[in-house]
């Protein structure tokens, strides 16, 4: 069964709202997530590190101001992309490593967001 | 910091045949895991293969295998007897143990022919 989920699976919005997208581990506690990007055709490119109760870190040339990102339990991490505009169109992915273990690490399904 | 490079954005392959798609990367960490995924169209990442550093032997999972050449710096998938629903985006990722998040590589559409 799944281990991470993520929800909705699709959104579509319309330019300069905000859309949340969220990320459960369901079968562990997750000090940490990762947020991943992947632009059509394109590969995964990490976002930020979700830690739980502590500020996330961002890659450089994320804005953290436009993605907020709040992880504040163990099984829940949000992303929400604020004033989201066409180019923020993409596929997001949430990924986990529950314990560190090296061949382990569970992807969500991933989220589609499309901004009119 | 780490990268990973796949040169072959593209490969086609004819069923039953065996097909090698190539992954190196760069690390200054002695410690590090190399991964490799498949996502088919729908978009979810399917794990296929693990290989550790510190692996001795190249790990093998069914019909995957992959070449680990440590010296080389690189972490090559093999698929044998390809088949029609291999079709997809291959991606190699490596991890490593300083941190803990996941790089990717640029990725390798393989296609598989009847």
């Amino acid at each position: 069964g799944a281990v991470v989920s993520q929800h909705p699976s699709r959104v579509i919005c319309k330019s300069g709202t905000s859309v949340k997208i969220e990320c459960r581990s369901l079968d562990f506690q997750a000090t940490t997530m990762f947020w991943y990007r992947q632009f059509p055709k394109q590969s995964l490119m990490l976002m930020a590190t979700s830690n739980e109760g502590s500020k996330a870190t961002y890659e450089q040339g994320v804005e953290k101001d436009k993605f907020l990102i709040n992880h504040a339990s163990l099984t829940l991490s949000t992303l929400t992309v604020t004033s989201a505009h066409p180019e923020d169109s993409s596929f997001y992915i949430c990924t986990l490593n529950p314990d560190r273990s090296y061949n382990e690490q569970f992807f969500g399904p991933g989220t589609r967001l499309t901004v009119l | 910091a780490q990268k990973i490079t796949q040169t072959q954005p593209g490969m086609f392959v004819q069923e039953k045949e065996a097909v090698t798609l190539d992954c190196t990367y760069d690390t200054s960490d002695p410690s590090y895991g190399l991964f490799w995924y498949k996502q088919p169209s729908s978009g979810e990442m399917i794990f296929l293969i693990y290989q550790g550093s510190y692996d001795q032997q190249n790990a093998t999972e069914g019909r995957y295998s992959l070449n680990f050449q440590k010296a080389r710096k690189s972490a090559n998938l093999v698929i044998s007897a390809s088949q029609l629903g291999d079709s997809a985006m291959y991606f190699c990722a490596m991890r490593e143990d300083n941190n803990n998040d996941m790089r990717f590589g640029a990725g390798t559409r393989l296609t598989v022919k009847p």
